[in-house]
Protein backbone atom coordinates (compact mmCIF):
# COMPACT_ATOMS: atom_id res chain seq x y z
CA UNK A 1 0.00 0.00 0.00
CA UNK A 2 1.65 3.09 -1.15
CA UNK A 3 -0.63 5.71 -0.18
CA UNK A 4 -0.83 7.76 -2.90
CA UNK A 5 -4.04 8.18 -4.46
CA UNK A 6 -5.12 9.53 -8.12
CA UNK A 7 -8.57 11.00 -9.04
CA UNK A 8 -10.62 10.74 -11.40
CA UNK A 9 -9.86 6.44 -12.51
CA UNK A 10 -11.08 7.85 -16.42
CA UNK A 11 -11.78 11.01 -17.81
CA UNK A 12 -13.30 11.67 -21.56
CA UNK A 13 -12.41 14.48 -22.86
CA UNK A 14 -12.80 17.14 -26.08
CA UNK A 15 -9.81 18.00 -27.90
CA UNK A 16 -9.96 21.81 -26.99
CA UNK A 17 -11.02 21.13 -23.48
CA UNK A 18 -8.57 21.61 -20.32
CA UNK A 19 -8.92 19.08 -17.66
CA UNK A 20 -7.37 19.15 -14.00
CA UNK A 21 -5.75 15.66 -12.51
CA UNK A 22 -5.41 15.12 -8.82
CA UNK A 23 -3.06 13.35 -6.44
CA UNK A 24 -2.74 12.83 -2.81
CA UNK A 25 0.77 11.88 -1.83
CA UNK A 26 1.52 9.82 0.88
CA UNK A 27 1.67 12.25 4.24
CA UNK A 28 5.23 13.73 4.79
CA UNK A 29 6.42 13.46 0.96
CA UNK A 30 7.19 16.96 -0.20
CA UNK A 31 7.96 15.97 -3.49
CA UNK A 32 5.76 14.88 -6.20
CA UNK A 33 6.42 14.63 -9.90
CA UNK A 34 3.88 13.52 -12.30
CA UNK A 35 4.78 11.29 -15.48
CA UNK A 36 2.88 10.69 -18.84
CA UNK A 37 2.58 7.04 -19.97
CA UNK A 38 1.23 6.76 -23.61
CA UNK A 39 -0.26 3.07 -25.01
CA UNK A 40 2.80 1.15 -25.33
CA UNK A 41 5.57 3.13 -23.70
CA UNK A 42 7.66 3.83 -20.71
CA UNK A 43 6.74 6.95 -18.41
CA UNK A 44 7.92 10.22 -19.36
CA UNK A 45 8.68 12.85 -16.77
CA UNK A 46 6.41 15.87 -17.00
CA UNK A 47 7.38 18.00 -14.10
CA UNK A 48 8.52 17.74 -10.48
CA UNK A 49 7.71 19.84 -7.11
CA UNK A 50 9.10 20.35 -3.95
CA UNK A 51 7.85 22.16 -1.18
CA UNK A 52 4.93 23.60 -3.76
CA UNK A 53 7.89 25.05 -6.43
CA UNK A 54 8.70 23.46 -9.57
CA UNK A 55 12.00 22.25 -9.38
CA UNK A 56 12.52 19.90 -12.70
CA UNK A 57 10.61 19.70 -16.13
CA UNK A 58 10.89 17.25 -18.88
CA UNK A 59 9.65 18.20 -22.63
CA UNK A 60 6.54 19.16 -21.96
CA UNK A 61 5.05 22.36 -23.27
CA UNK A 62 3.47 25.41 -20.81
CA UNK A 63 0.15 23.89 -21.38
CA UNK A 64 0.85 21.40 -19.01
CA UNK A 65 1.26 23.44 -15.48
CA UNK A 66 0.97 21.81 -12.06
CA UNK A 67 0.41 22.79 -8.36
CA UNK A 68 1.42 21.19 -5.16
CA UNK A 69 -0.58 22.65 -1.96
CA UNK A 70 0.90 22.14 1.82
CA UNK A 71 -1.64 19.37 2.42
CA UNK A 72 0.69 17.16 0.18
CA UNK A 73 -1.81 17.28 -2.86
CA UNK A 74 -1.06 18.63 -6.09
CA UNK A 75 -2.76 19.00 -9.42
CA UNK A 76 -1.88 18.61 -13.21
CA UNK A 77 -3.37 21.21 -15.48
CA UNK A 78 -3.52 20.31 -19.49
CA UNK A 79 -5.19 23.43 -21.08
CA UNK A 80 -5.86 23.65 -24.85
CA UNK A 81 -6.28 19.98 -25.23
CA UNK A 82 -4.50 17.67 -28.20
CA UNK A 83 -6.04 13.96 -29.35
CA UNK A 84 -1.77 13.22 -28.75
CA UNK A 85 -2.84 14.09 -24.69
CA UNK A 86 -4.52 10.94 -24.38
CA UNK A 87 -2.30 8.87 -22.01
CA UNK A 88 -2.62 7.54 -18.73
CA UNK A 89 -0.88 10.64 -16.02
CA UNK A 90 0.89 8.93 -13.36
CA UNK A 91 1.99 10.88 -9.88
CA UNK A 92 4.99 9.86 -7.65
CA UNK A 93 5.63 11.36 -4.17
CA UNK A 94 8.59 10.88 -2.59
CA UNK A 95 10.54 12.21 0.52
CA UNK A 96 13.89 13.38 -0.67
CA UNK A 97 13.70 16.34 -3.59
CA UNK A 98 17.18 14.98 -5.16
CA UNK A 99 16.08 11.07 -6.06
CA UNK A 100 18.98 9.79 -3.53
CA UNK A 101 19.98 6.53 -3.67
CA UNK A 102 18.11 4.72 -1.47
CA UNK A 103 15.19 6.75 -1.93
CA UNK A 104 12.45 6.21 -4.12
CA UNK A 105 9.48 7.42 -6.04
CA UNK A 106 6.30 6.05 -5.07
CA UNK A 107 3.24 5.87 -8.28
CA UNK A 108 -0.57 6.19 -7.61
CA UNK A 109 -2.52 3.96 -9.90
CA UNK A 110 -3.17 6.92 -12.72
CA UNK A 111 -5.90 8.70 -14.38
CA UNK A 112 -6.77 7.25 -17.77
CA UNK A 113 -7.37 10.73 -20.63
CA UNK A 114 -8.82 9.78 -23.15
CA UNK A 115 -8.90 13.12 -25.47
CA UNK A 116 -11.61 12.66 -28.44
CA UNK B 1 15.81 9.44 -29.15
CA UNK B 2 15.48 6.29 -26.32
CA UNK B 3 18.50 6.42 -24.03
CA UNK B 4 16.37 3.59 -22.19
CA UNK B 5 15.49 0.75 -24.14
CA UNK B 6 14.00 -2.25 -24.07
CA UNK B 7 13.94 -4.55 -26.79
CA UNK B 8 12.24 -7.30 -25.75
CA UNK B 9 8.54 -6.11 -25.08
CA UNK B 10 7.59 -10.08 -23.86
CA UNK B 11 8.94 -12.69 -22.20
CA UNK B 12 7.28 -16.19 -21.10
CA UNK B 13 9.21 -18.27 -18.46
CA UNK B 14 8.25 -21.70 -16.66
CA UNK B 15 7.61 -21.24 -12.81
CA UNK B 16 10.79 -22.02 -11.17
CA UNK B 17 13.38 -21.13 -13.91
CA UNK B 18 15.01 -18.04 -14.47
CA UNK B 19 13.89 -14.75 -15.90
CA UNK B 20 16.22 -12.24 -17.67
CA UNK B 21 14.94 -8.99 -18.40
CA UNK B 22 17.74 -6.76 -20.40
CA UNK B 23 17.89 -3.54 -20.68
CA UNK B 24 20.77 -0.80 -22.45
CA UNK B 25 21.32 2.93 -22.11
CA UNK B 26 23.25 5.52 -24.25
CA UNK B 27 24.20 8.36 -22.31
CA UNK B 28 27.46 7.05 -20.13
CA UNK B 29 26.54 10.23 -17.59
CA UNK B 30 23.91 7.82 -16.20
CA UNK B 31 24.67 7.04 -12.48
CA UNK B 32 21.38 5.47 -10.91
CA UNK B 33 18.92 2.80 -12.54
CA UNK B 34 16.28 1.30 -10.51
CA UNK B 35 13.58 -1.51 -12.24
CA UNK B 36 10.31 -1.16 -11.48
CA UNK B 37 6.97 -3.57 -11.72
CA UNK B 38 3.28 -2.38 -13.26
CA UNK B 39 0.31 -4.77 -12.59
CA UNK B 40 -2.70 -3.45 -14.49
CA UNK B 41 -4.46 -0.59 -12.87
CA UNK B 42 -1.97 -0.56 -10.79
CA UNK B 43 1.10 2.33 -10.52
CA UNK B 44 4.72 1.04 -11.43
CA UNK B 45 6.42 -0.42 -8.16
CA UNK B 46 9.78 0.34 -6.94
CA UNK B 47 11.88 -3.35 -7.57
CA UNK B 48 15.30 -3.00 -7.15
CA UNK B 49 17.98 -0.86 -8.00
CA UNK B 50 21.84 -0.10 -8.33
CA UNK B 51 24.59 2.64 -8.30
CA UNK B 52 26.92 3.09 -10.98
CA UNK B 53 29.79 2.31 -8.82
CA UNK B 54 28.66 -1.27 -8.63
CA UNK B 55 27.91 -4.25 -10.89
CA UNK B 56 25.90 -6.35 -9.33
CA UNK B 57 22.85 -5.62 -6.43
CA UNK B 58 20.51 -8.30 -4.57
CA UNK B 59 17.06 -9.08 -3.26
CA UNK B 60 15.83 -11.94 -2.57
CA UNK B 61 15.18 -13.97 -5.49
CA UNK B 62 16.07 -10.06 -7.69
CA UNK B 63 19.22 -9.47 -8.63
CA UNK B 64 20.51 -6.53 -10.71
CA UNK B 65 23.82 -6.35 -13.22
CA UNK B 66 24.81 -3.96 -14.48
CA UNK B 67 27.77 -3.79 -17.48
CA UNK B 68 28.86 -0.03 -17.59
CA UNK B 69 31.55 -0.55 -20.93
CA UNK B 70 28.61 -2.67 -22.75
CA UNK B 71 25.91 0.42 -21.36
CA UNK B 72 23.74 -2.61 -20.56
CA UNK B 73 21.45 -3.85 -17.44
CA UNK B 74 19.69 -7.02 -16.43
CA UNK B 75 16.98 -7.95 -14.03
CA UNK B 76 17.55 -11.96 -12.95
CA UNK B 77 14.21 -13.43 -11.03
CA UNK B 78 15.33 -16.85 -9.53
CA UNK B 79 13.29 -18.89 -9.02
CA UNK B 80 10.11 -17.37 -11.45
CA UNK B 81 6.78 -17.45 -9.94
CA UNK B 82 3.34 -16.92 -11.50
CA UNK B 83 3.16 -13.44 -9.37
CA UNK B 84 5.71 -12.41 -11.07
CA UNK B 85 3.93 -11.60 -14.25
CA UNK B 86 4.02 -8.20 -15.01
CA UNK B 87 5.57 -5.51 -16.77
CA UNK B 88 8.77 -4.80 -15.81
CA UNK B 89 10.39 -1.10 -16.36
CA UNK B 90 13.99 -0.23 -16.65
CA UNK B 91 14.52 3.30 -16.00
CA UNK B 92 17.75 5.61 -15.16
CA UNK B 93 18.00 8.32 -13.39
CA UNK B 94 19.11 11.93 -14.88
CA UNK B 95 21.73 13.59 -13.71
CA UNK B 96 19.83 16.57 -12.35
CA UNK B 97 19.48 15.33 -8.96
CA UNK B 98 15.46 15.55 -9.35
CA UNK B 99 13.56 12.37 -10.15
CA UNK B 100 13.36 12.91 -13.61
CA UNK B 101 14.07 9.62 -14.15
CA UNK B 102 13.86 8.14 -17.82
CA UNK B 103 12.12 4.82 -18.60
CA UNK B 104 12.18 2.12 -21.35
CA UNK B 105 9.11 0.63 -22.71
CA UNK B 106 8.40 -2.17 -21.01
CA UNK B 107 8.84 -5.91 -21.47
CA UNK B 108 5.87 -7.96 -20.28
CA UNK B 109 6.99 -11.40 -18.37
CA UNK B 110 4.63 -14.15 -18.14
CA UNK B 111 5.82 -16.72 -15.80
CA UNK B 112 3.94 -19.90 -16.90
CA UNK B 113 2.05 -22.56 -13.79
Amino acid sequence: ETGVTQSPTHLIKTRGQQVTLRCSSQSGHNTVSWYQQALGQGPQFIFQYYREEENGRGNFPPRFSGLQFPNYSSELNVNALELDDSALYLCASSLASRGAEGDTQYFGPGTRLTVL
Amino acid sequence: DQQVKQNSPSLSVQEGRISILNCDYTNSMFDYFLWYKKYPAEGPTFLISISSIKDKNEDGRFTVFLNKSAKHLSLHIVPSQPGDSAVYFCASRGTSGTYKYIFGTGTRLKVLA
